[in-house]
């Protein structure tokens, strides 16, 4: 069974450049979730969609923040403009049923690097 | 804020032996949860246990909840090289639909 598929992998840009990260969720899984990992904050929770629909975004940092999830196989995160604290890896996870009461599976992550 | 806090932060055993990570958290919960993560890759689900369950194995792996202290611990069993990994708990609390996460703990098998 494929899991749940990112890209990039690695995405290096510079200050002020949008970047969008892509998620593919598992097939019937309908929560899709965006954290992001760093060394200073650990794992946080940016965003929470179930059956497409954003249910909690209170995570995002700020307005440049933006998530969207069209259908049921994808998802993106935008960053724009980006800036150097955006620095961190990005994951994407998805789950059978709603919120946090099934397990998640995360992708392999994005690793963000803002110069 | 972080709900779930694991100790060790690091943990170093020869393999073949047992490892014990444990985890503390706050507030009441619904569900607590233990990931492993291995360097450059997602999280891995490990167990997920309910907060009427004291106790759940799943083959080298056995955790225990303590809703009284508010703690789980994560025991791995006869211990191998390829568990060298960080692992996580996480937990959710009733009515919220998020999972917090600890801060890990990192753990190395020396083979």
């Amino acid at each position: 069974d494929a899991g749940v598929i990112q890209s990039p992998r690695h995405e290096v840009t510079e200050m002020g450049q949008e970047v969008t990260l892509r998620c593919k969720p598992i097939s019937g899984h309908n929560s899709l979730f965006w954290y992001r990992q760093t060394m200073m904050r650990g794992l946080e929770l940016l965003i929470y969609f179930n059956n497409n629909v954003p249910i909690d975004d209170s995570g995002m940092p700020e307005d440049r923040f933006s998530a969207k999830m069209p259908n049921a196989s994808f998802s993106t995160l935008k960053i724009q403009p980006s800036e150097p604290r955006d620095s961190a890896v990005y994951f994407c996870a998805s789950s059978r049923g709603q919120g946090a009461n099934q397990p998640q599976h995360f992708g392999d992550g994005t690793r963000l690097s803002i110069l | 804020s972080q709900q779930g806090e694991e100790d060790p932060q690091a943990l170093s055993i020869q393999e073949g032996e047992n490892a014990t990570m444990n985890c503390s958290y706050k507030t009441s919960i619904n569900n607590l949860q233990w990931y492993r993560q291995n360097s450059g890759r997602g999280l891995v689900h490990l167990i997920l246990i309910r907060s009427n369950e004291r106790e759940k194995h799943s083959g080298r792996l056995r955790v225990t909840l303590d809703t009284s202290k508010k703690s789980s611990s994560l025991l791995i069993t006869a211990s191998r090289a390829a568990d060298t990994a960080s692992y996580f708990c996480a937990t959710s609390n009733f009515g919220n639909e998020k999972l917090t996460f600890g801060t890990g703990t990192r753990l190395t098998i020396i083979p």
